[in-house]
């Protein structure tokens, strides 16, 4: 079984440029979840939905991230325009609905604003 | 609100030492709690997890008791090697929170030969 596939591995940006994240959940998995990981914290929850749905986003600053999934399988993440304080790595990990607590994750993105 | 703390890293062990990792968690209601590793350049993989008070989880080594009395999940391993070294994560799930799961800081282990 393949598991949860992200793309690109690194990113280097200026400050105020875009950014964009893709995610490709486990095959099923109807529940996917965005984490932010800065250096030396533990992942904090971004965003979180149900097929297309959100479920949460308190966590995800709405004036410059954004996320989608629009057809309930993958998943993109969008920065824009990128403070230095988003320099972290993105987690996306996944989860089915009948185990919707244990969560297998991606190998994450490093994005490094300068 | 739900929190997780976890002591602080680095810690360095020599090979075969006994390992304990403390965890302790604030939650309302009865969530299930997690300990995922993070081995360098990798990412998040589940270690072990615990559903339910006094329930103990297991793996490769591994174990952790759901100790609702004192709201802890400690890591232990009773012989370390070198290949756990790796950034070990408390976690706590919320299912009436869509499994959402709350972090602790992580800490890191080095394990010396």
């Amino acid at each position: 079984e393949a598991g949860v596939a992200q793309s690109p591995r690194y990113k280097i940006i200026e400050k105020r440029q875009s950014v964009a994240f893709w995610c490709n959940p486990i095959s099923g998995h109807a529940t996917l979840y965005w984490y932010q990981q800065i250096l030396g914290q533990g992942p904090k929850l971004l965003i979180q939905f149900q097929n297309n749905g959100v479920v949460d986003d308190s966590q995800l600053p709405k004036d410059r991230f954004s996320a989608e999934r629009l057809k309930g399988v993958d998943s993109t993440l969008k920065i824009q325009p990128a403070k230095l304080e988003d320099s972290a790595v993105y987690l996306c990990a996944s989860s089915s609905i009948s185990n919707v607590e244990t969560q297998y994750f991606g190998p994450g993105t490093r994005l490094l604003v300068l | 609100g739900d929190s997780v703390t976890q002591m602080e890293g680095p810690v360095t062990l020599s090979e075969e030492a006994f390992l304990t990792i403390n965890c302790t968690y604030t939650a309302t209601g009865y969530p299930s709690l997690f300990w995922y590793v993070q081995y360098p350049g990798e990412g998040l993989q589940l270690l072990l997890k615990a559903t339910k008070a006094d329930d103990k989880g297991s793996n490769k080594g591994f174990e952790a008791t759901y100790r609702k009395e004192t709201t802890s999940f400690h890591l232990e391993k009773g012989s370390v090697q070198v290949s756990d070294s790796a950034v070990y994560f408390c976690a706590l799930g919320l299912y009436n929170q869509g499994g959402k799961l709350i972090f602790g800081q992580g800490t890191e282990l080095s394990v010396k030969p």
